[in-house]
């Protein structure tokens, strides 16, 4: 059972088009966090979300926390292909991480 | 580079075989975690270690066993290996405090 569940599964869009992608749960959690992994790497903290309704930009990506602190999304303006990777989502539950399967993002030039 | 020392990245062996992966954390970081990443399943949680003793358990199968010494480094022993454990490995640690974790770049083990 995915404590976590992450959509879409896949996405490929072109350079310059706007995505979101989004994290699920049934689960409260106390903080989420997102990560980008590159093939043939390990995933990369992007950002850390930690109160309910929190909204954290970096760059041309906004995160945010659900108010009930059971879901988040991934916004991404003006996706570039540098922005290609796998996007996980993850919460603590227990005394350790539970990551969602991932969203697989392709940007086109 | 992470921090976090993976080795070997690369590891093929044979059904029935036992290997040992390696995992040096970051510096000051005392917590270690392993994962297991295949195409359907994930990343999944297999076991914790903080300043050498363990502390969680996740979806880690019998025939795995790890442990942390006292210099921190930590080693995850497959042993009886089958087609099925053909993944990629990741080790990450994590500073007592801080939310995040830092990530190795992995040993992916092929089992033929």
């Amino acid at each position: 059972t995915q404590l976590l569940e992450q959509s879409p599964q896949f996405l490929s869009i072109q350079e310059g088009e706007n995505l979101t992608v989004y994290c699920n749960s049934s689960s409260v959690f106390s903080s989420l966090q997102w990560y980008r992994q590159e093939p043939g790497e390990g995933p990369v903290l992007l950002v850390t979300v930690v109160t309910g309704g929190e909204v954290k930009k970096l760059k041309r990506l906004t995160f945010q926390f659900g108010d009930a602190r059971k879901d988040s999304s991934l916004h991404i303006t003006a996706a570039q292909p540098g922005d290609t990777g796998l996007y996980l989502c993850a919460g603590v539950a227990g005394y350790a991480l539970n990551f969602g399967k991932g969203t697989s993002l392709l940007v086109t030039p | 580079d992470s921090g976090v020392t993976q080795t070997p990245k690369h590891l093929i062996t044979a059904t029935g075989q036992r290997v040992t992966l390696r995992c040096s954390p970051r510096s000051g970081d005392l917590s270690v975690y392993w994962y297991q990443q295949s195409l359907d399943q994930g990343l999944q949680f297999l076991i914790q270690y903080y300043n050498g003793e363990e502390r969680a358990k996740g979806n880690i199968l019998e025939r795995f066993s790890a442990q942390q010494f006292p210099d921190l480094h930590s080693e995850l022993n497959l042993s009886s290996l089958e087609l099925g454990d053909s993944a990629l490995y990741f080790c990450a640690s994590r500073n007592t405090g801080s939310y995040g974790y830092t990530f190795g770049s992995g040993t992916r083990l092929t089992v033929v």
